[in-house]
């Protein structure tokens, strides 16, 4: 079955520790996207790729960084240097050029 | 600036109840306008896409159209499980692969 897969589902965290959040897909999707979702607000867009070795910071990309070395993972970094990291992070994948994307079941990060 | 906007926030409805929730939109050339379904602690599920003013797409009890300013999604007869946060989202103007996403209608069917 083709889809997007995200590990781990649950993630705690201690303050001053950075961690590794994944991403799959086997869609063949080119474009990928990570987001951050807060209680009672939309989703905020992090950071995205449009082809392997590349990618944009979208609105909010302080204290996170990604990578895209395989067309199929986009795996998000979350730094110390993040203020505020406890949040459900989604990511998606898209192919056509009219946006569809297509979400992951997501990570629930806690900072203790 | 881009912006989406949902309304209600909130709706609660009895079993069987129609009702519709709104998308407005403010973006210059719209290039689609999406919507999404998500239950608690899961990722988006997408729904529809709309591209042009007067579209119309049906799956099961609900139903999404399209304006010049505005989207609308009519749930007919709603049943418990149709109880989710309902999300729309449009491209951002100049690119063809950003979204800007609504905060979402949260709707609670009543048996």
């Amino acid at each position: 079955d083709g889809g997007i897969t995200q590990s781990p589902k649950y993630l705690f965290r201690k303050e001053g520790q950075n961690v590794t959040l994944s991403c799959e897909q086997n869609l063949n999707h080119d474009a990928m996207y990570w987001y951050r979702q807060d209680p009672g607000q939309g989703l905020r867009l992090i950071y995205y790729s449009q082809i392997v070795n590349d990618f944009q910071k979208g609105d909010i990309a302080e204290g996170y960084s990604v990578s895209r070395e395989k067309k199929e993972s986009f795996p998000l970094t979350v730094t110390s240097a993040q203020k505020n990291p406890t949040a459900f992070y989604l990511c998606a994948s898209s192919i056509s050029r009219e946006g569809e994307q297509f979400f992951g079941p997501g990570t629930r990060l806690t900072v203790l | 600036e881009d912006q989406v906007t949902q309304s209600p926030e909130a709706l609660r409805l009895q079993e069987g109840e129609s009702s519709s929730l709104n998308c407005s939109y403010t973006v210059s050339g719209l290039r689609g306008l999406f919507w999404y379904r998500q239950d608690p602690g899961k990722g988006p599920e997408f729904l529809f896409t709309l591209y042009s003013a007067g579209e119309e797409k049906e799956k099961e009890r609900l139903k999404a159209t399209l304006t010049k300013k505005e989207s609308f999604l009519h749930i007919t007869a709603p049943k418990p499980e149709d109880s989710a946060t309902y999300l729309c989202a449009v491209p951002l103007s100049g690119s063809a692969r950003q979204l800007t996403f609504g905060s979402g209608t949260q709707l609670t069917v009543l048996p």
